[in-house]
């Protein structure tokens, strides 16, 4: 099983501050990498997929990049709505998807 | 619009078995791979099942394997879910999910499974 770490558990920011998460595989797993964001009582969102392409309707300030074990998410201006928390999930094959255990970003 | 709703939820004893069900809409059904997702109260995401557009391949987590099974009917539009010999350890919000390249693109409003007595 290939398994995602995600740093920092925590991130405290404010508004207009640029968020920097990091998604890190326990073996390659491509470029099949994608990243959510969930809000209290709310069904995941899909961000990125393939590591770097952004999901229908998911605004510019929103990006992704990376390949192989190492991958980041990057908000480049919070907007108050944007204080989530964020997973990572691996599909290096259908067979066995995982995901990170998922950074907040939370008001500091 | 892509719609997914699920239903079926609720509480069961440990032991027990639970169907649920997740009715799509707004997209070509017979054509996506769906999966089954869960998150127990408080935790994180977990995958627990992956079925192909004809149910031809099918995979589960192996926390769930030879409990739960998969299915879909593509002429009703619809995903299922059978769980048997559920444990407290399955108490999950459940979620069904439709791909879309290699993610998860869809997401239903989930259902709340509770296995307790």
């Amino acid at each position: 099983e290939i398994v995602l770490t995600q740093s920092p558990a925590t991130l405290s920011l404010s508004p207009g501050e640029r968020a920097t998460l990091s998604c890190r595989a326990s073996q390659s797993v491509s470029s099949y990498l994608a990243w959510y964001q969930q809000k209290p009582g709310q069904a995941p969102r899909l961000l990125i997929y393939d590591a770097s392409n952004r999901a229908t309707g998911i605004p510019a300030r929103f990006s992704g990049s990376g390949s192989g074990t190492d991958f980041t998410l990057t908000i480049s201006s919070l907007e108050p709505e944007d204080f989530a928390v964020y997973y990572c999930q691996q599909r290096s094959n259908w067979r066995g998807i995982t995901f990170g255990p998922g950074t907040k970003v939370d008001i500091k | 619009e892509v719609q997914l709703v699920e239903s079926g939820g609720g509480l069961v004893q440990p032991g027990g078995s639970l169907r649920l069900s997740c009715a799509a809409s707004g997209f070509t059904f017979s054509s996506y791979s769906m999966n089954w997702v869960r998150q127990a109260p408080g935790k994180g995401l977990e995958w627990v099942s992956y079925i192909s557009s004809s149910s031809s391949t099918i995979y589960y987590a192996d926390s769930v394997k030879g409990r739960f099974t998969i299915s879909r009917d593509n002429a009703k539009n619809s995903l299922y879910l059978q769980m048997n010999s559920l444990r407290a350890e399955d108490t999950a919000v459940y979620y069904c999910a439709r791909t879309l390249q290699n993610a998860l693109g869809y997401w239903g409003q989930g259902t709340l499974v509770t296995v307790s007595s």
